[in-house]
């Protein structure tokens, strides 16, 4: 059962345009997020977060967006760097010890 | 600061024999996480530690994965024994809140059972 889903398993943008990564979930409970960036072989590394009281976190280029409503978390970067060609995991947390993550996406930036 | 180590950083072996993991979280991190990440999938987590203690072991296999942190620090994971579908990257994690805001993550271990 996947709590937790990012539709696009990949994404290609030319270097200087935004990058939207989005996220979507299925359980209500979840009250905090968090965007991971992964590089081949490392491990994740915490990119930025956000609560479920706010509706937007900005960090430098990177931000994020939470709808509610419509269950969906996004991550902005703009403007997107070739060094920003990674895979994304979005994370949900639900009252408890651990975060649900997505299948990830992969993201492109074109020079 | 050092960040969380892990090790062997790859490892092949036949089916139904074990294997071990090891993790040196960040120092002074009480929470230890190991993941299994499939290829194509996302983390999924098999046990969480608040120092030496278990606290959600969940979905662990228990009846061929074991995992323990002696003394609060370093931690083992090992698979007994293994099957194909173990095939994975094992990434351990650490962090000072037991809720995890924002882990730090090792390079893992790619685990091939063939």
């Amino acid at each position: 059962d996947q709590q937790v889903k990012q539709n696009s398993p990949s994404l290609s943008v030319q270097e200087g345009r935004i990058s939207i990564l989005n996220c979507d979930y299925t359980n209500s409970m979840f009250d905090y997020f968090l965007w991971y960036k992964k590089y081949p072989a490392e491990g994740p590394t915490f990119l930025i977060s956000i609560s479920s009281i706010k509706d937007k976190n900005e960090d430098g280029r990177f931000t994020v967006f939470l709808n509610k409503s419509a269950k969906h978390l996004s991550l902005h970067i703009v403007p997107s760097q070739p060094g920003d060609s990674a895979v994304y995991f979005c994370a949900a947390r639900w009252t408890g010890n651990q975060f649900y993550f997505g299948t990830g996406t992969s993201l492109t930036v074109i020079p | 600061e050092a960040g969380v180590a892990q090790s062997p950083r790859y490892k092949i072996i036949e089916k139904r024999q074990s294997v071990a993991f090891w993790c040196n979280p960040i120092s002074g991190h009480a929470t230890l996480y190991w993941y299994q990440q499939i290829l194509g999938q996302g983390p999924k987590l098999l046990i969480q530690f608040q120092n030496n203690g278990v606290v959600d072991d969940s979905q662990l296999p228990k009846d061929r994965f074991s995992a323990e942190r002696l003394k609060g620090v370093d931690s083992t994971l090992k698979i007994q024994p293994a099957k194909l579908e173990d095939s994975a990257v094992y990434l351990c994690a650490s962090s000072l809140l037991p809720v995890g805001y924002g882990y730090t993550f090792g390079s893992g271990t790619r685990l091939t059972v063939v």
